[in-house]
């Protein structure tokens, strides 16, 4: 069974930073594609981020972009979100999600990053 | 950037009736497209990918048509479990509609 399970989700300030992590098992990790995808709650989803099988070519979402960085550890079965010059509209439900080739087969739980002062 | 646009927002219907929901891709995708369902307090879940295929262990009353820009799901004969919030995706830059929330009439 496939399992995504998201942490690192804390209140921080305006212009402070966080690590998101994702504890991915039950599929051959370094096979796929991952993602991050936000949701404000009660709002809609927003792609974030996205790295290759290999952790080599990466895309963000311009929201994001030169603040954001997303990385994996295929030793470890593990994604990450690095976040910098978090702002307030940085605050959303975080998920981790995998990628079938295309559409997004499998959405951990998520883990909630407020951002307040 | 792809914009994904919904309609309608809010569909108010009643169990056992049909729902249609729209999607409209800002340029051509061909059929690079899912639906995803959601409901409070859970993850999105996928129900359809390349516009038509349903993922595994979806009813076959959810379908989805259309290719280039225009797509549609529908679901045959709602469900109590059905009512949620269903999301379009285009998959070749990632970008999700804003959802349609489809609510008991």
């Amino acid at each position: 069974e496939v399992q995504l399970v998201e942490s690192g989700g804390v209140v921080v300030q305006p212009g402070g930073s966080l690590r998101l992590s994702c504890a991915a098992s039950g599929f051959v990790f370094d096979d796929y594609t991952m993602h991050w995808v936000r949701q404000v709650p009660g709002k809609g989803l927003e792609w974030v981020a996205l790295i290759d099988w290999g952790g080599i070519s990466t895309y963000y979402a311009d929201s994001v972009k030169g603040r954001f960085t997303i990385s994996r550890d295929n030793s470890r079965n593990s994604l990450y979100l690095q976040m910098n010059s978090l702002t307030t509209e940085d605050t959303a439900l975080y998920y981790c999600v995998k990628d079938d080739y295309g559409p997004f087969d499998h959405w951990g739980q998520g883990t909630l990053v407020t951002v307040s002062s | 950037e792809i914009v994904m646009t919904q309609s309608p927002v809010t569909l108010s219907v009643s169990p056992g009736e049909r729902a249609t929901l729209s999607c409209r891709a800002s340029q051509s995708i061909s059929t690079n497209l899912a639906w995803y369902q959601q409901k409070p307090g859970q993850a999105p879940r996928l129900l359809i990918y390349a516009a038509s295929t349903r993922a595994t262990g979806i009813p076959a009353r959810f379908s989805g048509s259309g290719s280039g820009t225009e797509f549609t799901l529908t679901i045959s004969s709602l469900q109590s479990e059905d009512f949620a919030v269903y999301y379009c995706q285009q998959y070749k830059n990632w970008t999700f509609g804003q959802g349609t929330k489809v609510e008991i009439k």
